[in-house]
């Protein structure tokens, strides 16, 4: 049982390049999210989705998309990356509203 | 929107030692989470607290909620280098509302 998968683990973008980052999870969970994770201010929630097909806005959501194509997928799109976005990212899942998040072990992203 | 506060920042404690951190908010929470992460991975869920003054065990861990559902504690007792992490509370205020995270507490125990 893997849980939740990233790909990739690292990356280093030049600003202005694009970017998509995998997420997968084989748990069968309706709720997944996009968190990155910067020093000093915990995990933000960036965009997320309550079921297949859906999206949804988080608290910090500019320049990012996100689709959700298939129940165990759940994509994060950087159109034009910016030096502000360089952070490590984390892809979580959960089965209902009171469940714990089960998280991957995160991309860390570089814009240079 | 809710602001979760986490103290101290910072902790280095001897192998041996007991330990308190502590997560608050000015918000009533519907739940409350802590998760433990290690270096290089993502945060792994330890207890999920509902009722205003739950306590819980784990273990060393003793979690507890506050009465008013605005605040919690973690309680390590006897603290060993492998409880070294950063510990993160995370709170919603509406059952079914996404969590919140706190900036996290930074543990590290010395054999």
């Amino acid at each position: 049982n893997a849980g939740v998968t990233q790909t990739p683990k690292f990356r280093v973008l030049k600003t202005g390049q694009s970017m998509t980052l995998l997420c997968a999870q084989d748990m069968n969970h309706e709720y997944m999210y996009w968190y990155r994770q910067d020093p000093g201010m915990g995990l933000r929630l960036i965009h997320y989705s309550v079921g297949e097909g859906t999206t949804a806005k988080g608290e910090v959501p500019d320049g990012y998309n996100v689709s959700r194509l298939k129940k165990q997928n759940f994509l994060l799109g950087l159109e034009s990356a910016a030096p502000s976005q360089t952070s490590v990212y984390f892809c979580a899942s959960k089965r209902g509203e009171l469940s714990g998040y089960t998280f991957g072990s995160g991309t860390r992203l570089t814009v240079v | 929107t809710q602001l979760l506060e986490q103290s101290p920042q910072f902790l280095s404690i001897q192998e041996g030692e007991n330990l308190t951190v502590y997560c608050n908010s000015s918000s009533v929470f519907s739940s409350l989470q802590w998760y433990r992460q290690e270096p290089g991975e993502g945060p792994v869920l330890l207890v999920t607290v509902v009722t205003g003054g739950e306590v819980k065990k784990l273990k060393r861990l003793t979690f507890q909620f506050g009465d008013a559902r605005k605040d919690s504690s973690l309680h390590i007792t006897a603290a060993q280098p492998g409880d070294t992490g950063l510990y993160l509370c995370a709170g919603a205020e509406n059952y079914g509302q996404n969590f919140v995270f706190g900036p996290g507490t930074r543990l590290s125990v010395l054999p």
